[in-house]
């Protein structure tokens, strides 16, 4: 079965300093996201991204953070300049369709940002 | 008033009984809801979408109430490796997806 990688699983870094998590969708799939989760608390929409744009993205997603497909099959979260309060669990999502009735976001086993 | 409310638990519940947990959601021109469940520290996993009609999967059994705006899930004969958070997800007018905060089940032998 297709799935959602994400690459690494565990990032450490020191504030200030810039990370970039990359996430393999599934082939055929259009839609892209990026989600994060803080330990302990609920899942938040970051952005999405279709046809090499963003379609739509949170208040969280300010100037820090960037999103790039710079390949047919990489699809990358860039965070400028990490703050303590970016440590968290970040998800990667991609669909076939626009989540607009049924459709399944499938997600990637995350990525657990540290920053110190 | 949060966007989408779950009761957190836990819900501490026998193997073999039947539980029930609901999502309360605040905007009204929702368009889609789903349920997921979430095991520690793993991804997400879609459970069931919730039918206007109500929906049932095998031991699990979604509805969705518009008048009062909220969604339940109902799992029957309940198993040890159900134990897990489940979350409440609600698709706005954007498309996005609003999550609740998960309601932790523990199914004890």
């Amino acid at each position: 079965e297709p799935e959602v990688t994400q690459t690494p699983s565990h990032q450490v870094t020191q504030m200030g300093q810039e990370v970039i998590l990359r996430c393999v969708p599934i082939s055929n799939h259009l839609y892209f996201y990026w989600y994060r989760q803080i330990l302990g608390q609920k899942v938040e929409f970051l952005v999405s991204f279709y046809n090499n744009e963003i379609s739509e993205k949170s208040e969280i997603f300010d100037d820090q953070f960037s999103v790039e497909r710079p390949d047919g099959s990489n699809f990358t979260l860039k965070i400028r300049s990490t703050k303590l309060e970016d440590s968290a669990m970040y998800f990667c999502a991609s669909s076939e369709v626009r989540l607009a009735g049924v459709e399944t976001q499938y997600f990637g086993p995350g990525t657990r940002l540290l920053v110190l | 008033r949060k966007e989408v409310e779950q009761d957190p638990g836990p819900f501490n519940v026998p193997e073999g009984a039947t539980v029930a947990f609901n999502c309360t959601y605040s905007n009204s021109a929702s368009q889609s809801f789903f349920w997921y469940r979430q095991d520690c520290r793993k991804e997400p996993k879609l459970l069931m979408s919730v039918y206007s009609s109500g929906n049932e999967d095998g031991r699990f059994t979604a509805q969705l109430n518009r008048a009062s705006q909220y969604i339940s899930l109902l799992i029957r004969d309940s198993k040890l490796s159900d134990s897990a958070t489940y979350l409440c997800v609600v698709v706005d007018s954007n498309y996005q997806l609003i999550w609740g905060a998960g309601t932790k089940l523990i199914i004890k032998p």
